[in-house]
């Protein structure tokens, strides 16, 4: 299986402080995604990074990608407690699909 | 506003009812998507459409059935033979035919069956 895991599978952090997830993969990918889903909701695309890329920003998000490691991690800066939310790791390779991981849930305290 | 809507939001059926999920999407895209969802875990592909009138199964196809008579709608029926359709359903659609792009997300439906 390529499936994308996900570490840790629960984080606790207090509101203006920095959260990082992980994401590892056992086979070699063409481009890897971060969603997020709020409690019974659909999940919201954030950032893709390719097989090519390194490293990748999008507002308050760091997207890091190492493919040697096959690992990627989500770098949430000063994070609000709307920022609660199961953040989720997807990896597209052989076999034309994605597989999703099982996800990150993120609390963040006022 | 262009988006894909999933209707209803919850919905209960009794054992060994066929039940049917809609979703649309206004986007334009030409892939749709299936996902399940269980409590805890990630997302599991059920079908997924790349043009009218053509689907494929995904991972998890048995019990469930989908048509893709327009571009626009992408109805998945959850039938008597999927022995534990209990679950958080999600539709998705992303342009072009790469399952592997990007995909806008609705809202999901929850199915509860007793």
């Amino acid at each position: 299986s390529q499936q994308g895991e996900e570490d840790p599978q629960a984080l606790s952090i207090q509101e203006g402080e920095n959260a990082t997830m992980n994401c590892s993969y056992k086979t070699s990918i063409n481009n890897l995604q971060w969603y997020r889903q709020n409690s019974g909701r659909g999940l919201v695309h954030l950032i893709l990074i390719r097989s090519n890329e390194r490293e990748k920003h999008s507002g308050r998000l760091r997207v890091t990608l190492d493919t040697s490691k096959k690992s990627s991690s989500l770098l949430i800066t000063a994070s609000r407690a709307a920022d609660t939310a199961s953040y989720f790791c997807v990896v597209s390779g052989g076999y034309n699909k994605l597989i999703f991981g099982a996800g990150t849930r993120l609390a963040v305290h006022p | 506003d262009g988006g894909i809507t999933q209707s209803p939001k919850y919905l209960f059926r009794k054992e060994g009812q066929n039940v049917t999920l809609s979703c649309e999407q206004n986007l334009n895209h030409d892939a749709m998507y299936w996902y399940r969802q269980d409590p805890g875990q990630g997302l599991r592909l059920i079908y997924y459409s790349q043009i009218v009138n053509d689907f494929q199964k995904g991972d998890i196809a048995e019990g469930y059935s989908v048509s893709r008579e327009k571009k626009e709608s992408f109805p998945l029926t959850v039938t008597s033979a999927q022995k534990n359709p209990t679950a958080f359903y999600l539709c998705a659609s992303s342009p072009g035919t790469r399952v592997t792009a990007e995909m806008d997300f609705g809202p999901g439906t929850m199915l509860r069956v007793t």
